[in-house]
């Protein structure tokens, strides 16, 4: 497709399981970014990845966060041993180029029974 | 803490009423972008502000960043049902640390009656 695809676009799992998510980012495009938005805290950034550069992970809101990158393209967001405060829209969007307009998939609606 | 207050939050119009959405912010950013987001879907980008001053027009939207580069503002003329959505400002920067990850206003709530 032409746009960032995430999958899968619904998660429901139990507190305590691992989840993991999917970024499939525009083809070429060299960024990719991890937000996350919730009813309590808005949109918040997550992790950034650019070219092989090493990621800027400060916003990822604990060490059960985690993602990476496989050669420059798809990105996997995992969260281990998840919890309540967990359940959020996560969103993954790409750019080009650093600086360039992000451009945002539809999210993966997550929620922790 | 939130470093992009947006107001109003919420905002219910008749059809054909101008309407203005205001982010503020104490920090100085880079640049400056204007999102719509609609239910089930990712934001979609409307515009990016640069220069401290700079308008930009998108049909009956209108765009500002301010003279300082803390605040911007969206004027809607004619509001249509069409325009119903959430609509958020997000900022780069303000520190060169902060790379292109973008910070998001609390948003605004829109909801056109026709």
């Amino acid at each position: 497709g032409a746009g960032v695809s995430q999958s899968p676009s619904n998660k429901v799992t139990e507190k305590g399981k691992d989840v993991e998510l999917r970024c499939d980012p525009i083809s070429g495009h060299t960024a990719l970014y991890w937000y996350r938005q919730s009813l309590g805290q808005g949109l918040e950034f997550l992790i950034y990845f650019q070219g092989n550069s090493a990621p800027d992970k400060s916003g990822l809101p604990s060490d059960r966060f985690s993602a990476e990158r496989t050669g420059g393209s798809v990105s996997t967001l995992t969260i281990q041993r998840t919890q309540q405060e967990d359940s959020a829209v996560y969103l993954c969007a790409s750019s080009l180029i650093r600086g360039q307009p992000q451009h945002f998939g539809d999210g993966t609606r997550l929620s922790i029974l | 803490t939130q470093l992009l207050e947006q107001s109003p939050q919420f905002l219910s119009i008749q059809e054909g009423e101008n309407l203005t959405v205001y982010c503020n912010s104490s920090s100085v950013f880079s640049s400056l972008q204007w999102y719509r987001q609609e239910p089930g879907e990712g934001p979609v980008l409307l515009v990016t502000v640069v220069t401290g001053g700079e308008v930009k027009k998108l049909k009956r939207l209108t765009f500002q960043f301010g003279d300082a580069r803390k605040d911007s503002s969206l004027h809607i003329t004619a509001a249509q049902p069409g325009d119903t959505g959430l609509y958020l400002c997000a900022g780069t920067g303000p520190k060169k640390s902060s790379g292109d990850k973008l910070t998001f206003g609390t948003g605004t709530r829109l909801a056109v009656r026709p």
